[in-house]
């Protein structure tokens, strides 16, 4: 019964891959968003989607690309991987105002 | 800068006590809060939310109370028990027109509980 689910848990990669990290939601929910906690584990928000259409975009380096095939999945492509980007990202899902987080996949950019 | 301000980053409490985590923000745009608890390599588990128009929200163990003359929120946990030990996060949301729906964070307070 997972409500919002992240794959992989754990990624390790070399600079310069190009890797996807996928995001559903089963809550039914319109509005769906990644965020990237950084080393000093602050929250930042860096998309989001309503009904498979971007909303926000905080001025995230266009290497990142998000997608969202239908209202439920939202998935976050990055090419070219640089060390700066090694974080843990999580995908979350909001009804109305509150917002509800997967589990987060942990990037590690060697 | 930083819009939403956990100033404490660590409380230590005994069992049973109350736990009060704070949280200053400066954005008097934003007009709905949460708290967040975060257990290592989880993700953040919402715990409780506060409308600009409230000034205390209660729910179960957990009040929430808002003071917006002051820019300040207050989470209170009583009595506290072990398995509150977590990180927990303020968030503010609703900063108005394109800003609908992000949430900004604090950088978190660490809450040990010890028994």
């Amino acid at each position: 019964d997972t409500a919002v689910s992240q794959t992989p848990k754990y990624l390790v990669t070399q600079m310069g891959n190009d890797k996807s990290i996928k995001c559903e939601q089963n809550l039914g929910h319109d509005t769906m968003y990644w965020y990237k906690q950084d080393s000093k584990k602050f929250l930042k928000i860096m998309f989001s989607y309503n009904n498979k259409e971007l909303i926000i975009n905080e001025t995230v380096p266009n290497r990142f690309s998000p997608k969202s095939p239908d209202k439920a999945h939202l998935n976050l492509h990055i090419n070219s991987l640089e060390l700066g980007d090694s974080a843990v990202y999580f995908c979350a899902s909001s009804y109305q105002e509150t917002q509800y987080f997967g589990p987060g996949t942990r990037l590690l950019v060697l | 800068d930083q819009q939403v301000k956990q100033n404490s980053p660590s409380l230590s409490v005994q069992e049973g006590r109350i736990s009060i985590l704070n949280c200053d923000y400066t954005n008097s745009m934003f007009d709905y809060f949460l708290w967040y608890k975060k257990y290592p390599a989880e993700g953040p588990t919402f715990l409780i939310s506060i409308s600009s128009i409230k000034d205390k929200n209660e729910d179960g163990r957990f009040t929430v109370f808002l003071n917006k003359s002051a820019k300040h929120l207050s989470l209170h946990i009583v009595p506290s028990q072990p398995g509150d030990s977590a990180v927990y996060f303020c968030a503010a949301s609703g900063a108005g027109g394109t800003s609908y729906g992000k949430l900004t964070f604090g950088q978190g307070t660490i809450l040990t509980v010890h028994p």
